[in-house]
């Protein structure tokens, strides 16, 4: 059973360029959330998707925008990169929401670069 | 405001020692979940333990216990006789149930662990 895949592992952009990173969740699960964590700091929230909509927003920019498929993986994108975008992302899967308890399964990440 | 701290950046023992891990959070509600997240170097955090708000009582879990104190709003993690696989970044979260009914983990800013063969 495969758990939370992403897309890719590494990446270098450089300023005012755009990326896209992909993440497959756990099979089973429905709901994908980011995260963007900086070097030396614990993860923070950028977005949660369920049933294809943005159900939850941290506080992020409207340069990071994100998109769920049908097959229940998701997309990140960030516009007009800054270098404090360099950060690794971190995609996790769950299932309801994440209203509960339901632990969260993170995958490896994506580590990207600004230059 | 919703927060979570972890007062140490770094602690180092030496293997079969054991080691407490502090967490405080901050929150207005009364219904959340306290989770323990393990990063090795390879990035992925992994699900350690999880408490919720009504719950008080204090469990082991194999070399993991944790100590939850609602009047001190306190979630500390214990590992007994460490092990050097035990090296990594902990993180403490905190699952917040939001009007919108969704949930999103406010993370600590990580405890990094070295344990020394």
């Amino acid at each position: 059973d495969a758990g939370v895949t992403q897309s890719p592992t590494h990446l270098i952009k450089t300023r005012g360029q755009q990326v896209t990173l992909r993440c497959s969740p756990k099979s089973g699960h429905d709901t994908v959330s980011w995260y963007q964590q900086a070097l030396g700091q614990g993860p923070q929230f950028i977005f949660q998707y369920y049933e294809e909509e943005e159900r939850q927003r941290g506080n992020f920019p409207d340069r990071f925008s994100g998109h769920q498929f049908p097959n229940y993986s998701s997309e990140l994108n960030v516009n007009a990169l800054l270098l404090g975008d360099s950060a690794l992302y971190l995609c996790a899967s769950s299932t309801g929401q994440g209203r509960f308890n339901e632990k969260l399964f993170f995958g490896s990440g994506t580590q990207l670069s600004v230059l | 405001a919703q927060k979570v701290t972890q007062a140490q950046t770094e602690i180092s023992v030496v293997e079969k020692e054991d080691v407490t891990l502090d967490c405080v959070y901050e929150t207005r509600d009364t219904t959340y979940y306290l989770f323990w997240y393990k990063q090795p170097p390879s990035g992925e955090l992994v699900f350690l333990i999880r408490r919720n708000s009504f719950d008080e009582q204090n469990e082991i879990s194999g070399r993991y216990s944790w100590n939850f104190q609602k009047s001190t709003s306190s979630f500390n993690f214990t590992i007994t006789a460490s092990q050097v696989v035990d090296s990594a970044v902990y993180f403490c979260a905190l699952n917040l149930i939001l009007s919108s009914n969704t949930g999103k983990l406010i993370f600590g800013q990580g405890t990094t662990l070295q344990v020394k063969p």
